[in-house]
């Protein structure tokens, strides 16, 4: 199985700064990485697909790097409305679709 | 619009079976691939299940393998978990969601399953 790692779990941030968020896979995933938004209460939100591709809809102030097992998460200019949970998920293997521990980013 | 409501969710007790529907709506339904998530009170999101979107395959995570059965009916947009031999570590929020490779870009609210005594 692959195992999908987040640093750091959590993090204070204030409007404005930049916020980078890191997933590791335990093995190669070429590009198949996808990033999620998650608000208390509701269902995740896709942001990014492929490592590196928008998703439609998605501020472009979030923007997503990296292939095989290190990939990135950006947020160039953190808005009241980003603060959230994120959590990275591999889809590389149909065997599971696993997803990372998740990000909190909340409001320092 | 593109829509997935959830229901059948509820409180069942230990050993005891559910079955959570999932209606599609707003988007083809049958060319979607379609999965099981479930979120365990303040935990995070774990993959449960995928059907490819003519039903051909199926995949489980090892925690529900054996225990639990994806399947849809395309005829009535509509996908399916059957949970049998519930455990304690069921209880969560259970969330359909349709995608691929290229993530899953459509979730539902989810429906709440706990299994308790």
């Amino acid at each position: 199985d692959i195992q999908m790692t987040q640093s750091p779990s959590s993090l204070s941030a204030s409007v404005g700064d930049r916020v980078t968020i890191t997933c590791r896979a335990s093995q190669s995933i070429s590009s198949y990485l996808n990033w999620y938004q998650q608000k208390p209460g509701k269902a995740p939100k896709l942001l990014i697909y492929a490592a590196s591709s928008l998703q439609s809809g998605v501020p472009s102030r979030f923007s997503g790097s990296g292939s095989g097992t290190d990939f990135t998460l950006t947020i160039s200019s953190l808005q009241p409305e980003d603060f959230a949970t994120y959590y990275c998920q591999q889809s590389y293997s149909t065997l599971g679709f696993t997803f990372g521990p998740g990000t909190k980013v909340d409001i320092k | 619009q593109v829509q997935l409501v959830e229901s059948g969710g509820g409180v069942v007790q230990p050993g005891g079976s559910l079955r959570l529907s999932c209606a599609a709506s707003g988007f083809t339904f049958s060319s979607y691939g379609m999965h099981w998530v479930r979120q365990a009170p303040g935990k995070g999101l774990e993959w449960v299940a995928f059907i490819r979107y003519d039903g051909s395959n199926k995949y489980y995570a090892d925690s529900v393998k054996g225990r639990f059965t994806i399947s849809r009916d395309n005829s009535k947009n509509t996908l399916y978990l059957q949970m049998n031999s519930l455990r304690a570590e069921d209880t969560a929020v259970y969330y359909c969601s349709g995608g691929s490779s290229l993530g899953f870009d459509i979730w539902g609210q989810g429906t709440m399953v706990t299994v308790s005594s």
